[in-house]
């Protein structure tokens, strides 16, 4: 079956860095294009990238734009997010989703989330 | 950005009432209009895609219509266990966005 495992988030300080990672079984990774998304506390959710199956072209949604990568690892069925110069407001439940189709699709799998909390 | 507008916030409704939430696109997104179910504590559980096609394994009092700018996402009998919040999402255009989310509860 589909899993999807997030791993990686903490508490760091504004203007710190963390890489999280999110573990992918049951599906051929290299076949789907993959995002992520977040969730503030007591929010709703905002999309924050995708990377395509392959990882030719990646995108992000203007808040993180410039200071976070989105990327993957086929040969290791691993997505990652890169942040950098965190901000409060980056302080969120990050999701990793698998895109339904090979193409840009629904989201039919997310992983459990991680938190990350930016905090001084 | 497609800006998602969904109504309403919050309902309260009986078990086996029928359930109403609403979609609007603030540009033509054609059918790419996706709905989600969130529990407290849980990821989102993909519900309904391409506006009206019912995600494998889930019960068929779920369904969704509409396209272009107007969508609806509807319980027909309102179940114990459908006590969450809704979304819906576009993937028409990137950045990909959400609506503000419908929170259901037992009356």
């Amino acid at each position: 079956q589909v899993q999807l495992v997030e791993s990686g988030g903490g508490v760091v300080q504004p203007g710190g860095s963390l890489r999280l990672s999110c573990a992918a079984s049951g599906f051929t990774f290299s076949s789907y294009g993959m995002h992520w998304v977040r969730q503030a506390p007591g929010k709703g959710l905002e999309w924050v990238a995708f990377i395509r199956y392959d990882g030719s072209n990646k995108y992000y949604a203007d808040s993180v734009k410039g200071r976070f990568t989105i990327s993957r690892d086929n040969s290791k069925n691993t997505l990652y997010l890169q942040m950098n110069s965190l901000r409060a407001e980056d302080t969120a439940v990050y999701y990793c989703a698998k895109c339904r189709t090979t193409g840009t699709s629904a989201f039919d799998y997310w992983g459990q989330g991680t938190l990350v909390t930016v905090s001084s | 950005d497609i800006q998602m507008t969904q109504s309403p916030s919050s309902l309260s409704a009986s078990v086996g009432d029928r359930v109403t939430i609403t979609c609007q696109a603030s540009q033509d997104i054609s059918n790419y209009l996706n709905w989600y179910q969130q529990k407290p504590g849980k990821a989102p559980k993909l519900l309904i895609y391409d506006a009206s096609n019912l995600e494998t394994g889930v019960p068929s009092r779920f369904s969704g219509s509409g396209s272009g700018t107007d969508f609806t996402f509807t319980i027909s009998s309102l179940q114990p266990e459908d006590i969450a919040t809704y979304y819906c999402q576009q993937y028409d255009n990137l950045p990909i966005t959400f609506g503000g989310g419908t929170k259901v509860e037992i009356k």
